[in-house]
């Protein structure tokens, strides 16, 4: 199986805290996203980090992707309430198939 | 921004009547993707569809569902006899191919809710 799994499980934090959620997939990949999802909603592209990438930053989010360890991090500097929500990784396979693997998810509370 | 668009948003069904989920994705893209996630539950892929046809399908994508794409805008779910565990929110969504400036990022639309009751 190529699901990623995120942890922790369930995350609480202060507002204007950083809130780091971790990510460890199976296999070889292209690239690995990060997708949020409001409670009942849809899912929202968050950011793609590539196989080649060590780094990358959108906004308040910065994303880690170590390809030896299989393991990426998600962090969110100076939380919000609006950041409530569950937190995904999603991985693809290096097969040429298009289709993602998702993780179980990090449920994030920001508490204002 | 462009999005992709689902409908109905909630639908109630019997046990064993016929359900079509619709979906229009994003105008420029070529692939496009089926996923379901049961209440609680992640979320997993259904089927992709690329050129006209089924290009990759999981376990869960058996005989009872199909996808067709019956116009140049809509991309649709069939399933034939809904089961209670069919009870899900199911995700539509596209992508351009891979390899582009945005590589392969997918995305989703707002889910249709189906309970089988």
């Amino acid at each position: 199986s190529q699901q990623g799994e995120e942890d922790p499980q369930a995350l609480s934090i202060q507002e204007g805290e950083n809130a780091t959620m971790n990510c460890s997939y199976k296999t070889s990949i292209n690239n690995l996203q990060w997708y949020r999802q409001n409670s009942g909603r849809g899912l929202v592209h968050l950011i793609l980090i590539r196989s080649n990438e060590r780094e990358k930053h959108s906004g308040r989010l910065r994303v880690t992707l170590d390809t030896s360890k299989k393991s990426s991090s998600l962090l969110i500097t100076a939380s919000r309430a609006a950041d409530t929500a569950s937190y995904f990784c999603a991985t693809d396979a290096r097969t040429g198939a298009n289709n993602l693997f998702f993780g179980t998810g990090t449920r994030l509370t920001v508490i204002p | 921004e462009p999005e992709v668009t689902q409908t109905p948003s909630h639908q109630v069904t019997q046990m064993g009547q016929e359900v079509i989920l619709r979906c229009v994705p994003i105008s420029n893209h070529l692939y496009f993707y089926w996923y379901r996630q049961i209440l609680g539950q992640k979320v997993e892929f259904l089927v992709s569809f690329y050129n006209n046809e089924i290009s990759e399908k999981s376990e869960i994508f058996d005989d009872q569902f199909s996808v067709e794409r019956p116009d140049g805008s809509n991309f649709t779910l069939k399933i034939r006899s809904t089961k209670l565990e069919d009870s899900a929110m199911y995700f539509c969504a596209s992508s351009i191919p891979a390899g582009g400036p945005s590589g392969n990022t997918i995305y989703f639309g707002e889910g249709s809710w189906l309970t089988v009751v």
